[in-house]
């Protein structure tokens, strides 16, 4: 079974509009974190955001939050008034269990396009 | 802004030959990652490094490819002998601890 699951391989959205991008996680660890990354055409992975199991808040940074859902296992992304910068990949990823274990798995990504 | 390097940004070589990938790792940071990208394979950990011990190398392909340590500020990936299926983008990432993990700006081998 696929550890991270990203559905949409692609997504296309107005510049302005907010954008949510699916990630969803199968893990029967209790402790365990989510990521988000963006890849730009240049190349590098870009951290955005994290999100622990025990967090009681979604995570927020700037324009990104997290919409984390416990029992539907899901960790959304969502960008709010998207900007043409935002064009990129997106991958989320989870590392399982806490100290001892700092391995990642990442998901396929979305490819995220902003049209002006 | 502390960063992750890596060196050579770019590598074109040909069959057979050897390759080796730099990384220095954000100073303080005690784990250190390679990965693999492919369109095919999409991100894949190759190994995995803290406090300069290997800790974690299945995902690399043993025969033709070792990762050392030789100090905090530098981690190595080599290939011998490079094929062509080796053509991919490796980043190196460090972290401290379980915490977030920084990728450097990755190396595009082309392997001819």
């Amino acid at each position: 079974a696929q550890k991270i699951t990203q559905t949409q391989p692609g997504m296309f959205v107005q510049e302005k509009e907010a954008v949510t991008l699916d990630c969803t996680y199968d893990t029967s660890d209790p402790s365990y974190g989510l990521f988000w990354y963006k890849q730009p055409s240049s190349g590098e992975m870009i951290f955005l955001i994290y999100q622990g199991s025990y967090d009681q808040q979604n995570a927020t940074e700037g324009r990104y939050s997290l919409n984390f859902q416990k029992a539907r296992k899901s960790a959304n992304l969502v960008i709010s008034a998207s900007q043409l910068g935002d064009s990129a990949m997106y991958f989320c990823a989870m590392r399982e269990g806490n100290f001892g274990n700092e391995k990642l798995t990442f998901g396929t990504g979305t490819r995220l396009t902003i049209i002006p | 802004d502390a960063r992750v390097t890596q060196t050579p940004r770019h590598k074109v070589t040909e069959m057979g030959q050897e390759v080796t990938m730099r990384c220095q790792p954000i100073l303080g940071h005690n784990t250190v990652f390679w990965y693999r990208q492919t369109m095919m394979q999409g991100l894949e950990l190759l190994a995995y490094f803290r406090n300069r011990a290997p800790l974690d190398d299945s995902g690399m392909p043993k025969d033709r490819f070792s990762a050392e340590m030789p100090d905090a500020t530098l981690a190595t990936l080599k290939i011998q002998p490079s094929e062509p299926r080796d053509s991919a983008v490796y980043f190196c990432a460090s972290g401290l601890g379980s915490d977030t993990q920084y990728f450097g700006p990755g190396t595009r081998l082309t392997v001819l």
